[in-house]
C-alpha cells in the first residue's frame, strides 16, 4: 500500500522560509509525479507545483514561481517543498499528493490518487 | 476566483440522490477531463472520480461522474451519513504555466 508521510507542523516568522518533506513508501517512487497542494484555514485547495522524480524538473503554478522550490531525492524516495518570504497568508495545511498513472504530466494525469497526511505551517510574528 | 464554479453547499436526507455541479469558465476546461475529490474535515482529500466518470478501486458505485461541454456533475445515490464532507472538482488548465485548478468546494450536509 502506497503511503506518503510528511514532516511535522512548523511555526515560522514572517519573511523566513519553510521546507516540508514527503516520504513515499510501498510503490515505485521515481516514475510517479508528486505535487504540492495547500489549503488555508476554512478555504479550498490550491495547487502549487509538482515534479516527476525520474525527470527531476519541477513545474509551478505562476503564483508560486520564484518563491517555491520542489525537489525530489530519488535515493531517499522523498520529495521536498521549500517556500521562502513567508507571510501570514501562507498559513495553511500543505499536502503532497501522487499523480497517476506513472510518467503522466499535466492534463494527461488522472488526478491525485494518494495524499500525505498534511503539514500545518503557521506563519506568525 | 476559481475557473471552476461549484455551489457552496448541498444537502440531502439518507437514501436520497444528490448532485453537485462544476462549471468551467473557459472553453479549455471543456476539452479536459474533470476529477472529483472528497474531503472529510480534518483529513486529506480522497480521489473519488477521475477522467470525468471513472472510479478508483475501492470507491463505491454510489458515486458517479459525468461531463457535458464545460460542465460536470458528481452524483451520489443512496446518500449515507458518512458522505457528509466537502467535495471539490479539479481540472488541468493549460493557460499560463499550466496548472491544476480546483473548484471552490461544495459542503454536503446529510440531514
Amino acid at each position: 500500500q502506497v503511503q506518503l508521510v510528511q514532516s511535522g507542523a512548523e511555526v515560522k516568522k514572517p519573511g523566513s522560509s519553510v521546507k516540508v518533506s514527503c516520504k513515499a513508501s510501498g510503490d515505485t517512487f521515481s516514475g510517479y509525479g508528486i505535487s504540492w497542494v495547500r489549503q488555508a484555514p476554512g478555504q479550498g485547495l490550491e495547487w502549487m507545483g509538482g515534479i516527476i522524480p525520474i525527470f527531476g524538473t519541477a513545474n509551478y503554478a505562476q503564483k508560486f514561481q520564484g518563491r517555491v522550490t520542489i525537489i525530489a531525492d530519488r535515493s531517499m524516495t522523498t520529495a521536498y517543498m521549500e517556500m521562502n518570504s513567508l507571510t501570514s497568508e501562507d498559513t495553511a495545511v500543505y499536502y503532497c499528493a501522487r499523480s497517476h498513472p506513472p510518467y503522466c504530466s499535466g492534463g494527461r494525469c488522472h488526478g491525485f490518487d494518494f495524499w500525505g497526511q498534511g503539514t500545518l505551517v503557521t506563519v506568525s510574528s | 476566483q476559481s475557473v471552476l464554479t461549484q455551489p457552496p453547499s448541498a444537502s440531502g436526507t439518507p437514501g436520497q440522490r444528490v448532485t453537485i455541479s462544476c462549471s468551467g469558465s473557459s472553453s479549455k476546461i471543456g476539452v479536459d477531463t474533470i476529477n472529483w475529490y472528497q474531503q472529510v474535515p480534518g483529513t486529506a482529500p480522497k480521489l473519488l472520480i477521475y477522467s470525468n466518470n471513472q472510479r478508483p478501486s475501492g470507491v463505491p458505485d454510489r458515486f458517479s461522474g459525468s461531463k457535458s461541454g464545460t460542465s460536470a456533475s458528481l452524483a451520489i445515490s443512496g446518500l449515507q451519513s458518512e458522505d457528509e464532507a466537502d467535495y471539490y472538482c479539479a481540472a488541468w488548465d493549460d493557460s499560463l504555466n499550466g496548472n491544476w485548478v480546483f473548484g471552490g468546494g461544495t459542503k454536503l450536509t446529510v440531514l
